[in-house]
Order: C-alpha cells, then sequence, then structure tokens
C-alpha cells in the first residue's frame, strides 16, 4: 500500500522554466492538498482540492496551478519558476469531512537557480 | 497571519528526559488538534491528536494537555529517546467544511545520548 507517492523526488529548474510536480493516492480519498515548507515557515498550503473536479487556493497560491486530474491525481504547476519557490513540496490526501487525518507524502525537493 | 503559534523553535534534551512543546491558537471554532512528527527526508506522519473536550490524551510516551479556556495545548515526550529526534507541528481544524489545517512552524527536537 504506496499511500501518498509524490514525483519527482528531487529537481533542479533553471529561473523562468516550467515544470509539474505529481502526486497520486491510492487510498480513495476525496480531498488534497498541496503544501510547500520553508525552513523556520511550517508547512503552507498553496492549493487544496475537497473533492474531485473542484480546486481552492490556500495561502501562498501566487505563481502555482493545479490539476485534479481525477480522484486519485493532483497535479502542482510551476508555469515560469522563481528562486522564491525553491522549497520543498508536500502532498497529502484526507477523506473529506471526517475524523481522519491528513496523509503526505515524502515530499518534492525543488532547486530554482 | 499565523492561526496556531508553536515554541519553543528548537528543543535539545539528554536521553531519558522530558520534552516539552507548547502551541497556542486565537480561533475558537478549532475542534481538532493533532501533532504531526516528521523525520529527515520524509513527510510528516500523524502523532497523536485530542479534542476539546478532553484535558490530556496519552499514547504510549506521547501526551498531549489541552487546555481549552487558555486556548493553549502542548506535547510532551516523556523518557525521551534518540529516536525521537524529529521536526513536530502541532495543527488545528475546525470539523466542518473542508478541513484545511492551520500548522505551526514546527520545533525541531534532538535528544542526545
Amino acid at each position: 500500500n504506496a499511500g501518498v507517492t509524490q514525483t519527482p523526488k528531487f529537481q533542479v529548474l533553471k529561473t523562468g522554466q516550467s515544470m509539474t510536480l505529481q502526486c497520486a493516492q491510492d487510498m480513495n480519498h476525496n480531498s488534497m492538498y498541496w503544501y510547500r515548507q520553508d525552513p523556520g515557515m511550517g508547512l503552507r498550503l498553496i492549493y487544496y482540492s475537497a473533492s474531485e473536479g473542484t480546486t481552492d487556493k490556500g495561502e501562498v497560491p501566487n505563481g502555482y496551478n493545479v490539476s485534479r486530474l481525477n480522484k486519485r491525481e493532483f497535479s502542482l504547476r510551476l508555469e515560469s519558476a522563481a528562486p522564491s519557490q525553491t522549497s520543498v513540496y508536500f502532498c497529502a490526501s484526507r477523506e473529506y469531512n471526517s475524523n481522519q487525518p491528513q496523509h503526505f507524502g515524502d515530499g518534492t525537493r525543488l532547486s530554482i537557480l | 497571519q499565523q492561526q496556531v503559534k508553536q515554541s519553543p523553535q528548537s528543543l535539545i534534551v539528554q536521553k531519558g528526559g522530558i520534552s516539552i512543546i507548547n502551541c497556542a491558537y486565537e480561533n475558537t471554532a478549532f475542534d481538532y488538534f493533532p501533532w504531526y512528527q516528521q523525520f529527515p527526508g520524509k513527510g510528516p506522519a500523524l502523532l497523536i491528536a485530542i479534542r476539546p473536550d478532553v484535558s490530556e490524551k496519552k499514547e504510549g510516551r506521547f501526551t498531549i494537555s489541552f487546555n481549552k479556556s487558555a486556548k493553549q495545548f502542548s506535547l510532551h515526550i516523556m523518557d525521551s529517546q534518540p529516536g525521537d529526534s524529529a521536526t513536530y507541528f502541532c495543527a488545528a481544524r475546525t470539523s466542518y467544511g473542508n478541513n484545511r489545517l492551520a500548522f505551526g512552524k514546527g520545533n525541531q527536537v534532538v535528544v542526545i545520548p
């Protein structure tokens, strides 16, 4: 049982390049989330999808777009990468409106030069 | 605006000692308070959680203490072990709607032998 799988694990980009981070979950969860983690800042929500077909902005959505491709997959796109987007990105999923916790992937470490 | 404030930022504890991490929140609509544990290179994982109808919850060496009137909750790690060295995040959310978690900034705990 893989849980939440993120690809790639590491990536280096040049400023201005575009990239899509992939996330897939096999727990049949309705809700999925994208966070970024920066030193001293904790986890900040970028975008989330409460259920298939819906997406909403979180705390720090600028510079990102998302696609909820189906119930399993939720991708995060950087259209024109900037050095300020250097971070570790985590995807999470949970069952909507339940007492169950969020389950996280192991992250994508992204460096933008 | 940080909805959940966590202190201290880092903590060094001797093996066998007690680690204590404190969190404070403002939103009285929060009714679920989890603690996540994160090891280097991994995503956060749920450690223990509490609801405001109880003042304490214990699971093994980990205990959450909750003070509803003060809007504070804390994590106590008893008999701290080197394997407990990790980053700990407190969080809070409401039980209705999309269940977005508000995270604290994290606390790095180092347990020295």
